[in-house]
Formats: structure tokens, sequence, C-alpha cells
């Protein structure tokens, strides 16, 4: 039973450019949360998608967006990239109805020049 | 002032000694997350509680919602428990969902043999 897989590892982009992360949840969950993790910080939310709709969302600005597709795998899209954006962008899956943890995947290390 | 708070920010132990790490919070929450976190990035759920105490091997949490405190308890630590413990609430929020977590910046601990 496959867990939280994100792809890719590791990206280099430069300031200016636009991105897109995925992910894919473990097997059976619906909903999906993206999270940005600075340097020795604690990760912080971005969005929440469920239903192919984002939920709820964090204090990004709209360079941010996202999307579901029907089997529950996620993107996350960023645009204009700054260098403050570099970060480990973690995805965390769960069931919407359930009242259990979340899931999260290994991340995406995302480095801006 | 952080919505949650973790102390100590870092933590040296040696190997048998019990460990304590605190995490208050002051928002309403429907649930407190114990995660831990390994050099690679990956995040492990350990507990979700939302009241009393759980236990799970060497691992104990705390849960106090009047004084809006917890804590996670290692017993006989070992150098593998070497980790950033993050402590993590979930916001009162509409439907099941245990998204939008709010993270606790993180405890580094290293626990030398």
């Amino acid at each position: 039973d496959a867990g939280v897989t994100q792809s890719p590892t590791h990206l280099i982009k430069t300031r200016g450019q636009q991105v897109t992360l995925r992910c894919s949840p473990k097997s059976g969950h619906d909903t999906v949360s993206w999270y940005q993790q600075a340097l020795g910080q604690g990760p912080q939310f971005i969005f929440q998608y469920y239903e192919e709709e984002e939920r709820q969302r964090g204090n990004f600005p709209d360079r941010f967006s996202g999307h579901q597709f029907p089997n529950y795998s996620s993107e996350l899209n960023v645009n204009a990239l700054l260098l403050g954006d570099s970060a480990l962008y973690l995805c965390a899956s769960s069931l919407f109805s359930g009242f259990k943890p979340q899931h999260f995947g290994d991340g995406t290390r995302l480095s801006i020049l | 002032k952080n919505e949650v708070e973790q102390s100590p920010q870092n933590l040296t132990a040696q190997e048998g000694e019990f460990i304590t790490i605190n995490c208050s919070y002051s928002v309403g929450i429907s649930a407190l997350h114990w995660l831990q976190q390994h050099p690679g990035g990956g995040i492990v759920s350990l507990f979700m509680l939302s009241s009393g105490k759980k236990k799970h091997g060497r691992l104990i949490a705390t849960i106090n919602i009047q004084e809006k405190h917890s804590s996670l308890h290692i017993t006989a630590s070992h150098p593998r428990d070497s980790a950033v413990y993050i402590c993590a609430v979930s916001r009162v929020n509409y439907g099941g969902s245990q998204g939008n977590l709010i993270f606790g910046k993180g405890t580094k601990l290293s626990v030398k043999p």
C-alpha cells in the first residue's frame, strides 16, 4: 500500500519562473493539503483540496495555486518565483470525513537561484 | 506571538535519559498532533489526541485542554530517537477534515550514545 508520493524530490529554478509540484495521496484518502517549510521553521499551511475544490487557504499570495484531479492526486503551482519561495514543500493526505491524522509525503525541495 | 509554541528548541540527551518536550497553544483546537521529522524531510505522525493521554512503545503524549498545553515524553531514549519533534494543532473548522494544521517550530533532539 503506497503512502503519499511527491515528485520531483528536488528542483532548481530561477526567479520569475513557474513550477509545478505533484502529489499522489495515500490509497483511500480523498483530501490533499499542501504545506511550505522554510529552513529551520515549522511547516505553514498553503491550501487544502477536497472534491476537486480548494476548501481552505492559508496566508499565501495568489501566485500559489493548485488543482485536484478526479483520482484525488493534486498539483501545486507557483508562478513568478521569488527567492523566498525556496523551501521544502510537503503534501499530506487524509480522509475528509475521518478523525485521523494526515499522512505526509517526503516533500519536494525547491531551490530558487 | 506564535499560536503554537514549543520548548525547548534544541535538546541534547544521553542514551537512556527520560525526555520531555512541551507545547503550548493559544487557539481553539479539535486535535493536537505530535509529529517526527528526520533530516531527509519526511514527516511521520506519532500521536493525534484531543484529551487525556496516549502511549505507543516508549512514547507518551499528554494534553491538558484547560491549560492548552501538551507534552511528549520519551522513556529510555536511544540515538535512533534523534530527530525534530513537531507539535501541531488542528483548528476547529467545518467538516471532519484535520487539515489546516498550525505547526510549532519544532524541537531538535539529539541523543548521544
